[in-house]
């Protein structure tokens, strides 16, 4: 199985913050990577697909960058609902998860 | 709009068994892939199971961690996907989640709402 690696596991931003998320498969994905953003009780949604696609109905303030083996989010001017974990997803083969980076707001 | 509904959820004794459902509505289930996706509590995303299209001969995948145990199927006439889970360990419990897989599985576009399962004497 390919193994998906995020980082940071956690972090605290304020708002208006940029936020970069880092996440780095085991072995060449091309670009067979998603990115999901889970708040607690509801049901995750994707935020990214193909590395860099943004799914339609999220913001802009959300994109995804990478191939290969890194890859990173970024939220741009970092909003009080933005409060969650995010989630990278590999695709290449069978799909696995990242460990998850839980986004704290200050 | 697109709605997956799951029930079945509960409290079962390890070494037993349990069966999930999920209802869609809203797209053409039968022209999609479905999985299913677990979270334990305080942890992370798991995939699960899959199930492919009549196209693609109703073909399967399972995660090592429930391989031979768990069975998905599908009955595209109640637009339903299945996932009997047997000899049930204490690991396993978590909600679950019915995913529908987009794009010949290459992205999870909807999600239902989860059910827990609780594995415990």
């Amino acid at each position: 199985d390919i193994q998906m690696t995020q980082s940071p596991s956690s972090l605290s931003a304020s708002v208006g913050d940029r936020v970069i998320i880092t996440c780095r498969a085991s072995q060449r994905i091309s670009t067979s990577l998603n990115w999901y953003q889970h708040k607690p009780g509801k049901a995750p949604k994707l935020l990214i697909y193909g590395a860099s696609s943004v799914q339609s109905g999220v913001p802009p303030r959300f994109s995804g960058s990478g191939s290969g083996t890194d890859f990173t989010l970024t939220i741009n001017t970092l909003q009080p609902e933005d409060l969650a974990t995010y989630y990278c997803q590999q695709s290449y083969t069978i799909p696995t998860f990242g460990g998850g980076t839980r986004v704290e707001i200050k | 709009e697109v709605q997956l509904v799951e029930s079945g959820g509960g409290l079962v004794q390890p070494g037993g068994s349990l069966s999930l459902s999920c209802v869609a509505s809203g797209f053409t289930f039968s022209d999609y892939y479905m999985d299913w996706v677990r979270q334990a509590p305080g942890k992370g995303l798991e995939w699960v199971a899959r199930i492919r299209q009549r196209v693609k001969s109703y073909t399967t995948e399972y995660a090592a961690s429930v391989k031979g145990r768990f069975t998905i199927s599908r009955d595209d006439s109640r637009k339903s996907v299945y996932v009997q889970m047997n000899s049930l360990k204490t690991e396993d419990t978590a909600v679950y989640y019915c995913v529908r897989a987009a794009d010949s599985g290459a992205l999870f576009d909807y999600w239902g709402q989860g059910t827990l399962v609780t594995v415990s004497s």
